[in-house]
């Protein structure tokens, strides 16, 4: 299977701190995205980071991507409640490839 | 912008009936819309990939005959489960591709359809 893993697969914080979730792929990819669900719904985009950045920040959110070790981490800083949900990163089914594999998921629950 | 719509957003049958999801991207033409299956608590798996006036390119495992998919235009795809049976039974997602993001593969998702097959 392509399909990459995720690290955590739950994770339970209370309101106000941080939580970082792992993302691990397996292809050559030239960009990674992270993805949320809230539960029953469909995915909405969170942020796309390219083969070629390091870091990228948008809001709350800070994702990283080392591309050596084929691992990417998305870090939500001062999580609130609304934020629990499912996480996914998700990779090119292969460089440039339109298709998607997505990750086997982070369930993060915020406690208020 | 950017949003995509299904519908309906959940369904009951009985065996072996057909059903018919309709997905739609509202303020955008779509390029390729995709279909996906999500089991409880799992991740996504990419079912078929559709583009305008083609036919569908479905993953392997997954019965094309079982899953229709009509792509009629920039705007429209429809996913048919043929003679459904419980264990058809699951959440279909469609997500649509918007032309202009070249290289960038972003997909916009629609809310979902929840199937329970009888």
């Amino acid at each position: 299977s392509q399909q990459g893993e995720e690290d955590p697969q739950a994770l339970s914080i209370q309101e106000g701190e941080n939580a970082t979730m792992n993302c691990s792929y397996k292809t050559s990819i030239n960009n990674l995205q992270w993805y949320r669900q809230n539960s029953g719904r469909g995915l909405v985009h969170l942020i796309l980071i390219r083969s070629n950045e390091r870091e990228k920040h948008s809001g709350r959110l800070r994702v990283t991507l080392d591309t050596s070790k084929k691992s990417s981490s998305l870090l939500i800083t001062a999580s609130r409640a609304a934020d629990t949900a499912s996480y996914f990163c998700a990779t090119p089914h292969y460089f440039g490839n339109e298709k998607l594999t997505f990750g086997t998921g982070t369930r993060l629950t915020i406690i208020p | 912008g950017a949003v995509v719509s299904q519908h309906p957003s959940w369904v009951i049958c009985k065996s072996g009936t057909s059903v018919k999801i309709e997905c739609r991207s509202l303020d955008f033409q779509a390029t390729t819309m995709f279909w996906y299956r999500q089991f409880p608590k799992q991740s996504l798996m990419l079912m078929a990939t559709s583009n305008e006036g083609s036919k569908a390119t479905y993953e392997q495992g997954v019965e094309k005959d079982k899953f229709l998919i009509n792509h009629a235009s920039l705007t429209l795809s429809t996913l048919t489960v043929t003679s459904a049976h419980p264990e058809d039974s699951s959440f279909y997602i469609c997500s649509a591709r918007e032309r202009r993001f070249g290289w960038d593969n972003e997909q916009f998702f629609g809310p979902g359809t929840r199937l329970t097959v009888l």
